[in-house]
């Protein structure tokens, strides 16, 4: 079993739509990162949080550490949302990584 | 800009030869990593430098090769030993290995 478990791995939505992926853990951390990787390749880092929740623009990340439990929300979602979103977690010494969300928004 | 330079984007290499590939970083971290990515699977630690001249093996070492004589450099050598080679490779740096970490735009290694 992985260490870090995403869901769902594919999501389709409309323009406008609410979406939520996530991410479930099975080790203590000390910080759990949501990135964005675009069909370049590319990967952008949204969010770093070890508890409660962050908000940034049309973007929420929230962490239950009790639960070892994330979930990334897309309000009013977009087509240039669509990309690959990866939780990852931290431990002391490295960072463990999800396989991803494929997430594709159309108008 | 401040940021990761990974080059070159796409690089195709015949099976036998050694590449290396290229990470330069302008934000003053200590951290950098080598990271590979295949389809379906999560990316996997390969290497990692805490600071300058010194680095230690990620969980698939085995077949690369680093090196940190500069802070703000770190390249990758994939050797004729690495079985697969072909895949994503991506280098990150954060100002230490507790910090977010920044990625590149990350290099395709074609083996034939």
């Amino acid at each position: 079993k992985n260490e870090v478990e995403q869901s769902p791995q594919n999501l389709t939505a409309q323009e406008g739509e609410f979406i939520t992926i996530n991410c479930s853990y099975s080790v203590g951390i000390s910080a759990l990162h949501w990135l964005q990787q675009h069909p370049g390749g590319g990967i952008v880092s949204l969010f770093m949080l070890s508890s409660g929740k962050k908000k940034h623009g049309r973007l929420i990340a929230t962490i239950n550490i009790q639960e070892k439990h994330s979930s990334l929300h897309i309000t009013a979602s977009h087509p240039r949302d669509s990309a690959v979103y990866i939780c990852a977690v931290r431990l002391p010494d490295k960072l463990i990584f999800g396989t991803g969300t494929r997430l594709q928004v159309f108008p | 800009d401040g940021g990761i330079t990974q080059s070159p984007k796409y690089l195709f290499r015949k099976e036998g030869q050694n590449v290396t590939l290229s990470c330069e970083q302008n934000l003053n971290h200590d951290a950098m990593y080598w990271y590979r990515q295949d389809p379906g699977q999560g990316l996997r630690l390969i290497y990692y430098s805490q600071i300058v001249n010194d680095f230690q093996k990620g969980d698939i070492a085995e077949g690369y090769s680093v090196s940190r004589e500069k802070k703000e450099s770190f390249p990758l050598t994939v050797t004729s030993a690495q079985k697969n080679p072909t895949a994503f490779y991506l280098c990150a740096s954060s100002e230490n290995i507790y910090t977010e970490a920044f990625f590149g735009q990350g290099t395709r290694l074609t083996v034939v």
